[in-house]
């Protein structure tokens, strides 16, 4: 079975702060890979994805995640962060043979001002 | 932009009650979900259904069942609510399930808050 671990549960920034949060996939086929995040209040959005080609994905708002195949890695980054950016991310994949997608736990990011 | 309405953004239900979660989506997605969202549990699927008159167990189906009579309408039943039921109940649509970008991505109702007492 496919499962996703979030390496933290939460992490707390100062703006300007420089963020990575990582997640790690258990499946050794194909996949798709996600993040989406929750803003306080809001439904869950999808900040970016993979599917194939360029392993450097760039999304919403300046984050980018990096798929690494051989770690089995979706990690999240973010340069600098705002206190905008509060939210809880969540790392998702989708692999071939498997017809949903599963979440991490999730990780709660609170960036202060 | 793609719109998934779900019906109640909060309910109070006593314990054995009934209870009826609704879902609509406007995009003539094929595929409907239903998620219950726990803090430090992160999303656990409940059950999907690829079809009209089709589902799937996800996960945590235990106490849960699901109706789909048209396309663009998925609802979570709660046939006697329980107290461990208390959560966020989030439904989600999506294109196909495959391999291409434009499939597979979920699109987010705003999330049912049940409290069960």
């Amino acid at each position: 079975a496919q499962s996703v671990s979030q390496h933290n549960h939460h992490v707390i920034l100062s703006e300007a702060a420089s963020l990575e949060l990582g997640c790690n996939y258990s499946y050794g086929g194909t996949v798709n890979l996600f993040w989406y995040v929750q803003y306080p209040g809001q439904h869950l959005q999808l900040l970016l994805k993979y599917f194939s080609g360029d392993p450097l994905v760039k999304g919403i708002k300046g984050f980018e995640a990096e798929f690494i195949k051989s770690k089995f890695s979706f990690n999240l980054r973010k340069p600098s962060v705002q206190w905008s950016d509060t939210a809880e991310y969540f790392c998702a994949v989708n692999a071939i043979g498997y017809s949903t997608l599963t979440f991490g736990k999730g990780t709660m990011l609170l960036v202060s001002p | 932009d793609v719109k998934v309405t779900q019906s109640s953004r909060y309910l109070v239900k006593r314990t054995g009650e009934k209870v009826f979660l609704e879902c609509v989506q406007d995009m003539d997605h094929e595929n409907m979900f239903w998620y219950r969202q726990d803090p430090g549990l992160g999303l656990r699927l409940i059950y999907f259904s690829y079809d009209v008159k089709m589902k799937e167990k996800g996960d945590i189906p235990e106490g849960y069942s699901v109706s789909r009579e048209k396309k663009e309408r998925f609802s979570l039943i709660l046939e006697s609510a329980s107290t461990n039921q208390t959560s966020m109940y989030l439904c989600a649509s999506s294109f196909s399930t495959g391999m291409t970008p434009e499939e597979g991505e979920l699109f987010f109702g705003e999330g049912s808050r049940l409290t069960v007492l």
